[in-house]
């Protein structure tokens, strides 16, 4: 079984410029998660779709993030402009469903480096 | 609001030593917890969880119990090995199942 695809691992831009990661979750999964991981931090929930409606997006810094999962399957993550700060990994990860019952794999992550 | 508390590393062990990496955590009602493990070069993997309180969850030789009482979830391995090398992350899931808080991750080197 293939697990979740992350592209591209690594970027490096300047601040203000924008950018865009993609994930293609694990077939059939309908959940998907974009998480935020500051060196020497745990990962930060960004937002969680439900197939292809948006669950919780409380911690996505919405003046600058955007996220989509058009059709319920792939997802996209754009940051627009970026900051120095938003220098981290973006993990994307899916499960089954929704709910602490349905395990969540990892994509091996995007390390994101803003100059 | 809820959160996990980890203590920090990092950890250096020879082989065949006892681990214990302690995890705390505050939350409002009845959370799931867990124990992911993020090998070098790797993503994320749970590598076990509990549900309820008194739950123990065991994988790979490594344990750890939710207790209620201390609100604690502290990952236990009796003999470790130089593989087990890798950084340990408690998480928690609330009630609703919608939020999903990490810990700060403890780094564990086990030298031979």
């Amino acid at each position: 079984e293939a697990g979740v695809a992350q592209s591209p691992r690594y970027k490096i831009i300047e601040k203000r410029q924008s950018v865009a990661f993609w994930c293609n979750p694990i077939s059939g999964h309908a959940t998907l998660y974009w998480y935020q991981q500051i060196l020497g931090q745990g990962p930060k929930l960004l937002i969680q779709f439900q197939n292809n409606g948006v669950v919780d997006d409380s911690q996505l810094p919405k003046d600058r993030f955007s996220a989509e999962r058009l059709k319920g399957v792939d997802s996209t993550l754009k940051i627009q402009p970026a900051k120095l700060e938003d220098s981290a990994v973006y993990l994307c990860a899916s499960s089954l469903a929704s709910g602490p019952r349905y395990e969540q794999y990892f994509g091996p992550g995007t390390r994101l480096t803003v100059t | 609001g809820d959160s996990v508390t980890q203590m920090e590393g990092p950890v250096t062990l020879s082989e065949e030593a006892f681990l214990t990496i302690n995890c705390t955590y505050t939350a409002t009602g009845y959370p799931s917890l867990f124990w992911y493990v993020q090998y070098p070069g790797e993503g994320l993997q749970l590598l076990l969880k509990a549900t309820k309180a008194d739950d123990k969850g065991s994988n790979k030789g490594f344990e750890a119990t939710y207790r209620k009482e201390t609100t604690s979830f502290h990952l236990e391995k009796g003999s470790v090995q130089v593989s087990d090398s890798a950084v340990y992350f408690c998480a928690l899931s609330s009630n609703t199942g919608n939020q999903f808080y990490f810990g700060t991750g403890t780094s564990l080197t086990v030298i031979p």
